[in-house]
């Protein structure tokens, strides 16, 4: 099975730090996929990435940024933490295929992130 | 417009009832669709997808997707509700134009004994 582990489940930072969410995938997926889930909006993309050192904008980036060094590894990024950026974040990955491929996005389970 | 319409917040049946969690999209082009279930302070796990061919799709835990082309729905059914399948349920579509994945806004199943 695949298995895309976030470093965090629970994270309170302050106002104004810089703030790193780390997420692993262990299936080789070419594809993963930051998302922020609040009540009543669903999921909304922040960025993705299709390869090593590539990333795409998506929906809200503002306020975020991304790295993906490695392909296992994307990491999240919020450049100076704000109150309104307090969120489940999720990542995902999928095969090659691009956003839109057929495959299912595969989920970690979540870094619940509280900021002060 | 590309878009994904979950109507109901929530969705309350009995055990052993069968239950109906509705979705309806609006995409250009052919859809993917996808529905997705969440537990509580976990991830998203994948149920079923559509893609093309028979519009009763089977998937995981017993779930069964009927896709509509001409009511443009893919609602979400189980002949037989369980207390576990109480969760937040994520309908997902393909947007023909940017291949992104529209999330719906979700639908919370309360499933009681």
């Amino acid at each position: 099975d695949v298995k895309v582990t976030q470093s965090s489940r629970y994270l309170v930072k302050r106002t104004g730090e810089k703030v790193f969410l780390e997420c692993v995938q262990d299936m080789d997926h070419e594809n993963m996929f930051w998302y922020r889930q609040d009540p009543g909006l669903g999921l909304r993309l922040i960025y993705f990435s299709y390869d090593v050192k590539m990333k795409e904008k998506g929906d809200i980036p503002e306020g975020y940024s991304v790295s993906r060094e490695k392909k296992e590894r994307f990491s999240l990024i919020l450049e100076s933490a704000s109150t309104n950026q307090t969120s489940m974040y999720l990542c995902a990955s999928t095969q090659s295929g691009g956003l839109g491929s057929n495959q299912p996005q595969h989920f970690g389970d979540g870094t619940r992130l509280s900021i002060l | 417009a590309q878009s994904v319409a979950q109507p109901e917040d929530q969705v309350n049946v009995a055990e052993g009832n069968p239950l109906t969690v509705k979705c309806t999209y609006s995409v250009s082009g052919n859809p993917y669709l996808f529905w997705y279930v969440q537990y509580p302070n976990r991830g998203l796990q994948f149920l079923l997808k559509y893609i093309t061919g028979d519009n009763l799709v089977k998937g995981s835990y017993g779930f069964e997707a009927e896709f509509n082309k001409s009511q443009t729905s893919f609602h979400l059914k189980k002949p037989s509700a369980l207390v576990s399948d109480s969760a937040l349920y994520f309908c997902a579509v393909r947007d023909g134009d940017t291949d992104k994945l529209i999330f719906g806004t979700g639908t919370r199943l309360q499933v009681f004994p």
